[in-house]
């Protein structure tokens, strides 16, 4: 399973609304994780099956979608949340990662 | 608290071998799947392998198989990747990371801080 994820980089100002999209190549049913990384950090687990939230994750932060199209969604952007953002398919387990969206400060 | 930490990073010349291990802490090692991802510098992540709670069954991804091997001792609570025949594109941050979905948080829910392996002369 291929993932492709656009925009690779979105420049926005604190404040606003952040939606980043991440499509495969076939259906992952809701099989799909969405993760943030911070320059010199690990990748940190955000979303998992689409749209549930890990524990410790803000509600600002939301996933939607299925089958091949999916949405990560930043509601109101904390100067924390700058960062790159992975997807994940884990239809075909383990799972393979998209190639990334910098979400940078405008 | 749940811990991973990788070690046995460094420099290794090209062709080769070298072990990076990962000790864990904080959570019931053997009903967890563990992974190896790295990440090349500058660069995205990149699933490597896998094996099972049991370490009945390995995944491998095609860029290293037959390259890498990936075990774990249950008893000591330790993830391993052997690496062999190591090439200049094997230079990354290796992470392990622990598989969540027996605990119904399907994705990899705990990382390591990571260590770097450079391959060069």
């Amino acid at each position: 399973v291929l993932l492709t994820q656009s925009p690779a980089t979105l420049s926005l100002s604190p404040g606003e609304r952040a939606t980043l999209s991440c499509r495969a190549s076939q259906s992952v049913r809701s099989l799909l994780a969405w993760y943030q990384q911070k320059p010199g950090q690990a990748p940190r687990l955000l979303i998992y099956d689409a749209s549930y939230r890990a524990p410790g994750i803000p509600t600002r932060i939301s996933g939607s979608g299925s089958g091949t199209d999916f949405t990560l969604t930043i509601s109101s952007l904390e100067p924390e949340d700058f960062a790159v953002y992975y997807c994940q398919q884990r239809y075909d387990w383990p799972g393979t990662f998209g190639q990334g969206t910098r979400l940078e400060i405008k | 608290e749940v811990q991973l930490l990788e070690s046995g990073g460094g420099l290794i010349q090209p062709g080769g071998s070298l072990t990076v291990s990962c000790a864990a802490s904080g959570f019931s090692f053997n009903t967890f799947a563990m992974s190896w991802v790295r990440q090349a510098p500058g660069k995205g992540l990149e699933w490597v392998s896998t094996i099972t709670d049991s370490g009945d069954n390995t995944f491998y991804a095609d860029s290293v198989k037959g390259q890498f091997s990936i075990s774990r001792d249950n008893s000591k609570n330790i993830l391993y990747l052997q690496m062999n025949s190591l090439r200049a594109e094997d230079t990354a941050i290796y992470y392990c990371a622990k598989d969540g979905r027996t605990s119904g948080t399907d994705g990899f829910d705990v990382w390591g801080q990571g260590t770097m392996v450079t391959v060069s002369s």
